[in-house]
């Protein structure tokens, strides 16, 4: 199996410009997650989706956040009127199975600098 | 809310030193507990978990036992390499919610 593949790696914006980020999860896997991570920090849990579903959302994902995941394969997560706190590692992860409890498979990662 | 409390590091250490990397949680109820490692470069991974307590949680030479009592799950390892330099951290996972819930990570450094 290939792994999770986060694409863009690394994004470079001004502040007020959109970006998007695409994940590709491992292939079957019915669970995709993403975290954001700043430095020095663990992790924090942004939103999932079971399939095509976004079943759960975290209070950091602000108005200016939405993630889709149109047909249960890949997920974007788009940031409009990017801030410069917006600047982080941005994760995303994926799983298989019916159970909490399964490992989450994490992607390398879009690093996003906002000036 | 539900925590995780990691020590801070970087922790340095000789190569075949002792390790350990303490971890408590705060939760309302019984999490499961794990431990991922990320490597220089490259992604979060997979390193150990425990799901329920006196559980105890082993890989690559690496164990953790969940304390319920002490609300722990402090990482161990007998005799640490320099390619086990990376950053490790404590996560947990409440039985209502998918969401992993980590700590601020330990920094490792192993010399030769």
């Amino acid at each position: 199996d290939t792994g999770v593949s986060q694409d863009p790696r690394h994004k470079i914006t001004k502040r007020g410009q959109n970006v998007t980020f695409r994940c590709d999860p491992i292939s079957e896997h019915n669970r995709l997650y993403w975290y954001r991570q700043t430095l020095g920090q663990g992790p924090e849990f942004l939103t999932y989706f079971q399939n095509e579903a976004q079943l759960e959302k975290s209070r950091l994902l602000s108005d200016r956040f939405s993630a889709e995941r149109p047909k249960g394969s890949f997920s974007t997560l788009e940031i409009q009127r990017t801030e410069q706190g917006d600047s982080a590692m941005y994760l995303c992860a994926s799983s298989l199975g019916s159970r909490v409890q399964e490992t989450q498979y994490f992607g390398p990662g879009t690093r996003l600098l906002v000036l | 809310g539900n925590s995780v409390t990691q020590m801070e590091g970087p922790v340095t250490l000789s190569e075949e030193a002792f390790l350990t990397i303490n971890c408590t949680y705060t939760a309302t109820g019984y999490p499961s507990l794990f431990w991922y490692v990320q490597y220089p470069g490259e992604g979060l991974q997979l390193l150990l978990k425990a799901t329920k307590a006196d559980d105890k949680g082993s890989n690559k030479g690496f164990e953790a036992t969940y304390r319920k009592e002490t609300t722990s799950f402090h990482l161990e390892k007998g005799s640490v390499q320099v390619s086990d330099s990376a950053v490790y951290f404590c996560a947990l996972q409440m039985d209502s919610s998918y969401k992993l819930i980590f700590g601020s990570g330990t920094r490792l450094l192993v010399r030769p």
